[in-house]
């Protein structure tokens, strides 16, 4: 138990446009959700937590009008990737945790590589 | 707001052990400790996690200082699939995790 997928796996947009990425925790119900992207070569950065029914809270420094993020189900998150442009390629991830909070882990999804042109 | 160190790389001989190291000396009374693990171009797979006693599942092993200071991973018999980038990683009071740079765990035939 305990999968999360991701859709999609990948995307190639163009510079200007916005693109969505699904995060849906599919055997389990997940109240919060987390965002994290991955530069090439480099650590996973925590953007942000998503919790289902309120706002997002963002990491410092993270633009909370460029990624838009909604968690309208405890099995749905999305990012939204606004005006995207080629700095923000990168390699997006999001993790879940089961409802309620427990001792529990977060279960990651398989990622999302994301390259503006 | 890394809060653990670890060594860059690590190499271990397939089917011997590995000890992988992780120092969290900030570490607070109700932070877990939890262990990943990444492969190129794919999400971080969970190995374990545990509060102050040590740990055991079928993937590996978790001993945690007494002191909770620091942590090492053991994986029993390492095979040429545990390589990977091993991350170790503490959950602050609001569940989030913040990565460090990991450990790049070589094997070895």
């Amino acid at each position: 138990g305990a999968v999360v997928s991701q859709h999609p796996s990948w995307v190639i947009c163009k510079s200007g446009t916005s693109v969505k990425i699904e995060c849906r925790s599919l055997d389990f119900q997940a109240t919060t959700m987390f965002w994290y992207r991955q530069f090439p070569k480099q650590s996973l950065m925590l953007m942000a937590t998503s919790n289902e029914g309120s706002k997002a809270t963002y990491e410092q420094g993270v633009e909370k009008d460029k990624f838009l993020i909604n968690h309208a189900s405890l099995t749905l998150s999305t990012l939204t990737v606004t005006s995207a442009h080629p700095e923000d390629s990168s390699f997006y991830i999001c993790s879940a945790r089961k409802t309620p909070p427990s001792t529990d882990t977060q279960y990651f999804g398989p990622g999302t590589r994301l390259t503006v042109l | 707001d890394a809060k653990t160190t670890q060594p860059n790389s690590m190499e271990s001989n397939e089917e011997e052990p590995v000890h992988l190291p992780c120092n969290h000396s900030t570490i607070s009374g109700t932070d877990y400790i939890h262990w990943y693990r990444q492969l190129p171009s794919q999400g971080p797979e969970y190995v374990i996690h545990g509060l102050t006693s040590n740990v055991n599942n079928r993937m590996a092993s978790l001993a945690i200082a007494e002191d909770r200071k620091s942590s090492t991973l053991i994986l029993h018999r390492a095979t040429l699939r545990d390589a990977a980038v091993y991350y170790c990683i503490l959950e602050d009071n609001f569940n989030k995790f913040y990565f460090g740079s990991g450990t790049k765990l070589n094997v070895k035939p």
